[in-house]
């Protein structure tokens, strides 16, 4: 099985500063087919679960371009440019190429 | 807009059954595969099933597979996940979730609490 390993698992972070998370996964997640089904959520407090990034790096319909994903292989990154007091929660990777995996997640705070 | 609103939760007994619903609105339902997501306590998520677009494909996590079956009703909008022999471990907020062809979960239901307990 597929594991998902996010650092850090706690981030705090000033407003207006920049952040970025980790997801390091156990095996390539790269398909078959050339795809690479690496996606980025976030939940914040007493809101739905929202999609920010799908396969590495496209953001979401509605996602501001603060946010940003990169990386290949097992290796991916989530970066926030300047973050904001709406940013506060928790953030998540999954993987779909092998089945379905999430990350424990990485709870991003305001110091 | 898209909408799905999970219902059907509730405090069970151990080794019992529930049957969980996601009601969806705002887009061509049966044209998409869907997922049923769930969140311990305290706890990250968990992925537990998919089912495709026409009802005829599913896929379990290990830990539910012979204890939960994911359907749909493409005529009634909903999706549903039945839960049997029900276990402690299995107490979470379950959401449902829209696929997509990115393999990303685009949509999530607001969830729907089961809480297995003697």
């Amino acid at each position: 099985d597929i594991v998902l390993t996010q650092t850090p698992l706690s981030s705090p972070v000033t407003l207006g500063q920049p952040a970025s998370i980790s997801c390091r996964s156990s095996q390539s997640l790269v398909h078959s087919n050339g795809n690479t089904y690496l996606s980025w959520l976030q939940q914040r407090p007493g809101q739905p679960l929202r999609l920010l990034i799908y396969k590495i790096s496209n953001r979401f319909s509605g996602v501001p371009d603060r946010f940003s994903g990169s990386g290949a292989g097992t290796d991916f990154t989530l970066k926030i440019s300047r973050v904001e007091a709406d940013d506060v929660g928790v953030y998540y990777c999954m993987q779909a190429t092998h089945s379905k995996t999430f990350g424990q997640g990485t709870k991003l705070e305001i110091k | 807009e898209v909408q799905l609103v999970d219902s059907g939760g509730g405090l069970v007994q151990p080794g019992g059954s529930l049957r969980l619903s996601c009601a969806a609105s705002g887009f061509t339902f049966s044209r998409y595969w869907m997922g049923w997501v769930r969140q311990a306590p305290g706890k990250g998520l968990e992925w537990v099933a998919n089912i495709n677009e026409h009802g005829d494909e599913e896929q379990y996590v290990d830990s539910v597979k012979g204890r939960f079956t994911i359907s749909r009703d493409n005529a009634k909008n909903s999706l549903y996940l039945q839960v049997n022999s029900l276990r402690a471990e299995d107490t979470a907020v379950y959401y449902c979730a829209r696929d997509s062809i990115s393999r990303a979960y685009e949509s999530w239901g607001q969830g729907t609490l089961v809480i297995v307990s003697s």
